[in-house]
């Protein structure tokens, strides 16, 4: 069964710190690879998507993939109160567009 | 305005009764899903649509069924609906192909609970 693992956190980050926020993933095959944020009540949105190995920077945002260890990571740079959320880790595994999706880490930026 | 829109907001059902959950899209995406959101589950795909008219089955279908008439319109229909199906439903859609063509975006979510 393909499976997306993510910590459930929380994961508590001072407000200014770096929020490292990671998710691994068990088929060798995907392809792509999703950060979403969701809060609480809201639907997910997207932050960021990276296909190719190595660092993918989007202002605060920084996703990096490690397709041999089979994992990616999402950094949050200038943490800020309003990036506390959950954080979904997403798969694209087949050519069927759908996503395998990880159960979230809740991260938590204390002012 | 363009995005998704679902309805109803939030529903209390009685076991046993048939409810459809509404979905339109007004992007002319070709993909749209359903996914219920359970605590520390996270996301779970019902079924999906990869264009109108074609319908496939995802991880948790059972209990479940839709339809895609046309491009904008996906409801998902509960037969006789129980306890176990109380969530949060989010429907999606995305475009195959284009710019933006991997994003999938989400409705606003319908809190469903079946008594």
């Amino acid at each position: 069964q393909k499976e997306v693992e993510q910590n459930s956190g929380p994961l508590s980050v001072p407000e200014g710190a770096i929020a490292s926020l990671n998710c691994t993933y068990s088929d060798r095959g995907s392809q792509s690879f999703f950060w979403y944020r969701q809060y609480s009540g809201k639907s997910p949105e997207l932050i960021m998507f990276i296909y190719s190995n190595g660092d993918k920077e989007d202002g605060r945002f920084t996703a990096q993939l490690n397709k041999a260890s089979q994992y990616v990571s999402l950094l949050i740079r200038d943490s800020q109160p309003s990036d506390s959320a959950t954080y979904l880790c997403a798969v694209n595994v087949d050519s069927n567009y759908q996503l395998i999706w990880g159960a979230g880490t809740k991260l938590i930026i204390k002012p | 305005i363009a995005g998704i829109t679902q309805a109803p907001t939030s529903q209390i059902l009685a076991a046993g009764r048939r409810m459809t959950l509404r979905c339109t899209q007004d992007m002319r995406h070709n993909a749209m899903y359903w996914y219920r959101q359970d605590l520390g589950l996270g996301l779970r795909l019902i079924h999906y649509s990869n264009t109108a008219g074609t319908t496939g089955k995802g991880e948790v279908p059972d209990g479940y069924s839709v339809s895609r008439a046309n491009t904008d319109d996906f409801p998902l229909t509960l037969a006789s609906a129980v306890p176990s199906q109380t969530s949060v439903y989010f429907c999606a859609s995305k475009r195959l192909a284009g710019e933006s063509y991997n994003e999938q975006f989400f409705g606003p979510g319908t809190r469903l609970t079946v008594l």
